[in-house]
This record gives structure tokens, C-alpha cells and sequence, in this order.
């Protein structure tokens, strides 16, 4: 099984600034590498797929990055509707695990 | 609308079973994978199982095959999870969730069910 490590566990940042998110895998996921958000009483959210690409209807201040067992994602402007705990997932094959969250809060 | 409605969640004590629902509207069910996800309280997210269009191929974590069985109704747009054998740790939200087409990862999550586990 492939071990996702999220880092840091959270994230103090103030509105406007930017957020760097990381996610680590114990062996290379190639660009099987996606990026969802959680808000309390909100249905998760897909952010970003193959690493790189925005979902649909994701505003471009989300982008991801990396490749192998190195991902980025960075939220460039946050907005307040963007603190939220954001967690990457594998799906380089079975079975697909996740990372333990990044808490993303207000400074 | 595009949406997961998911049921069934209740407490149940150790040993005991459960049957989830999951009701799909607002795209054609049959043309995606389906997938179980739980998380746990206070903890992260777990893959549980996933099914493919049709229902001939079914896939499940470690820890809960020969417990769980997923399957779907596609004449009802409808995802289950039968849960047998159920411990403490089975505690958790379960979501339904659709795979994205072309990559395996999740694009429409429902609101999920609690199942509660114990005595």
C-alpha cells in the first residue's frame, strides 16, 4: 500500500497571502495525484487531477504540481472561502489512499 | 443537479450488519464507477470499495474484504454497501462517491451516512 504524508498538519496563513500544501508517497504515483477540499457540512470538493489539472469549475488561483512522489498544490491568493482542510489522494493503483489533511487556517 | 444521496446509517452493535443506500440523479449512473469512502471521527479518509459500470469488477481494502460486499442496481441508479461482521473501528462517515471518467479519482462525493459502531 502506498503511504500519502501530508505536510504540515496545518497551515496559518491571512487572507490574500499565499498557501503551499505538500504531499509526499512512499513510491512513485507517477502524476496519479489528486487534491480535494472539505468544509464542514459541504460535500468534498475535487481540485486538481493528474497532478496538474484544475477540475471543473476550479478557479486558476489552484494549481498543483509534481510528479513521482513530490506534489505541490498552492492556492496563489487565499479567499476566505478557501480555508478548508485539503487532502491528496493516489490513484497510481489499488489501493487508492489518502493523505492525513492539511488544515488550512486564518492567521 | 448532479447528486449522491446516501442512507442507512444508524448505531449498530459489534457483530452486527448494515445495509447502505446510496441514490444516484442527474447523470447516467450506469456509465461510472462507484466508490465507498469513509472517514472515521477525527481521523482521515479510507477507501472502502469500488465497483465498475456493470458490476463485474469489485474492488475492496484489505481490511474489509469478506465483510463488506458493494454492488449497485443500474435500473435504480442505486450504490449499496452491505456491512457484516462490524467492529469499533467500522465507525465512520460513509460517502458514496462517482469516479471522475479516465482517471481514478472521485469528481461528485455525497453528503454521507454515519454508522456508529457499538454497544
Amino acid at each position: 500500500e502506498i503511504v500519502m504524508t501530508q505536510s504540515p498538519a496545518t497551515l496559518s496563513v491571512s487572507p490574500g497571502e499565499r498557501a503551499t500544501l505538500s504531499c509526499r508517497a512512499s513510491q512513485s504515483v507517477s502524476s496519479n495525484l489528486a487534491w480535494y477540499q472539505q468544509k464542514p457540512g459541504q460535500p468534498f470538493r475535487l481540485l486538481i487531477y493528474g497532478a496538474s489539472t484544475r477540475a471543473t469549475g476550479i478557479p486558476a488561483r489552484f494549481s498543483g504540481s509534481g510528479s513521482g512522489t513530490e506534489f505541490t498544490l498552492t492556492i496563489s491568493s487565499l479567499q476566505s472561502e478557501d480555508f478548508a482542510v485539503y487532502y491528496c489522494q493516489h490513484y497510481k493503483n489499488w489501493p487508492r489512499t489518502f493523505g492525513q489533511g492539511t488544515k488550512v487556517e486564518v492567521k | 443537479e448532479v447528486q449522491l444521496v446516501a442512507s442507512g446509517g444508524t448505531l449498530v452493535q459489534p457483530g452486527g450488519s448494515l445495509r447502505l443506500s446510496c441514490v444516484a440523479s442527474g447523470f447516467t449512473f450506469n456509465k461510472y464507477w462507484m466508490n465507498w469512502v469513509r472517514q472515521a471521527p477525527g481521523k482521515g479518509l479510507e477507501w472502502v470499495a469500488n465497483i465498475k459500470q456493470d458490476g463485474s469488477e469489485k474492488y475492496y481494502v484489505d481490511s474489509m474484504k469478506g465483510r463488506f460486499t458493494i454492488s449497485r442496481d443500474n435500473a435504480k441508479n442505486s450504490l449499496y454497501l452491505q456491512m457484516n461482521s462490524l467492529r469499533a473501528e467500522d465507525t465512520a462517515v460513509y460517502y458514496c462517491a462517482r469516479d471522475l471518467p479516465g482517471a481514478s479519482c472521485v469528481d461528485v462525493w455525497g453528503q454521507g451516512t454515519t454508522v456508529t459502531v457499538s454497544s
